[in-house]
């Protein structure tokens, strides 16, 4: 079975600060590769994905991530946070149709 | 283009009561799944269906059942809720072109009493 790991449960920053969250799973086989973002009171959106090719993904509102197969680790940045950030993200690996998603990690992004 | 619904969105409940939560999508995707999401657990997956008339055990199906016989429709009920099933419902539909990829209602809120 394939777990997935991140590794901060909470990060608050102020506003242009850079962002980065990490995420390791577990899982021997080939693997798609997703970040999910869930903004208060609303449901998941994807930012971004990864299937093949470029291991570098850029996605939606400047986030990017970055997907390391030795290291099994796809981690999200993004260079300069806004206000409007502040949600919760989730890192989900994906196997024969089925997603594991991690626990989380929720953003406070200060004004 | 409605995508995925879910209904009701809030629910409030007594323990020991059955409750069906609702989920339709108007892609005609083949896969859809329930997830329950709990803080510092994620989102957690319940069952899911490839298919009409084909479901899934999840991580944590005890407590509920699911059904489907319409492409566009997956029920979960809860034949008898639990305290511990107070939570958020997720549903999400998959599409075969696109692995993997889900795409996500906007929830239910569950609370049992």
């Amino acid at each position: 079975a394939q777990s997935v790991s991140q590794h901060n449960h909470h990060v608050i920053l102020s506003e242009a600060a850079s962002l980065e969250l990490g995420c390791n799973y577990s899982y021997g086989g080939t693997v798609n590769l997703f970040w999910y973002v869930q903004y208060p009171g609303q449901h998941l959106q994807l930012l971004l994905k990864y299937f093949s090719g470029d291991p570098l993904v850029k996605g939606i509102k400047g986030f990017e991530a970055e997907f390391i197969k030795s290291k099994f680790s796809f981690n999200l940045r993004k260079p300069s946070v806004q206000w409007s950030d502040t949600a919760e993200y989730f890192c989900a690996v994906g196997n024969d149709y089925k997603l594991s998603f991690g626990a989380g990690t929720t953003v406070t992004v200060r004004a | 283009d409605a995508g995925i619904t879910q209904s009701p969105r809030y629910k409030i409940t007594e323990t020991g009561r059955q409750v069906t939560l609702m989920c339709h999508q108007t892609w005609s995707h083949s896969y859809m799944f329930w997830y329950r999401q709990d803080l510092g657990h994620g989102l957690r997956l319940i069952y899911y269906s490839a298919a009409a008339d084909i479901t899934d055990k999840g991580e944590v199906p005890d407590g509920y059942v699911v059904s489907r016989s319409k492409t566009e429709n997956f029920p979960l009920t809860l034949e008898s809720a639990t305290r511990s099933q107070t939570s958020v419902y997720f549903c999400a539909s998959s599409g075969l072109a696109v692995a993997n990829e889900q795409f996500f209602g906007p929830g239910t809120r569950l609370t049992v009493l």
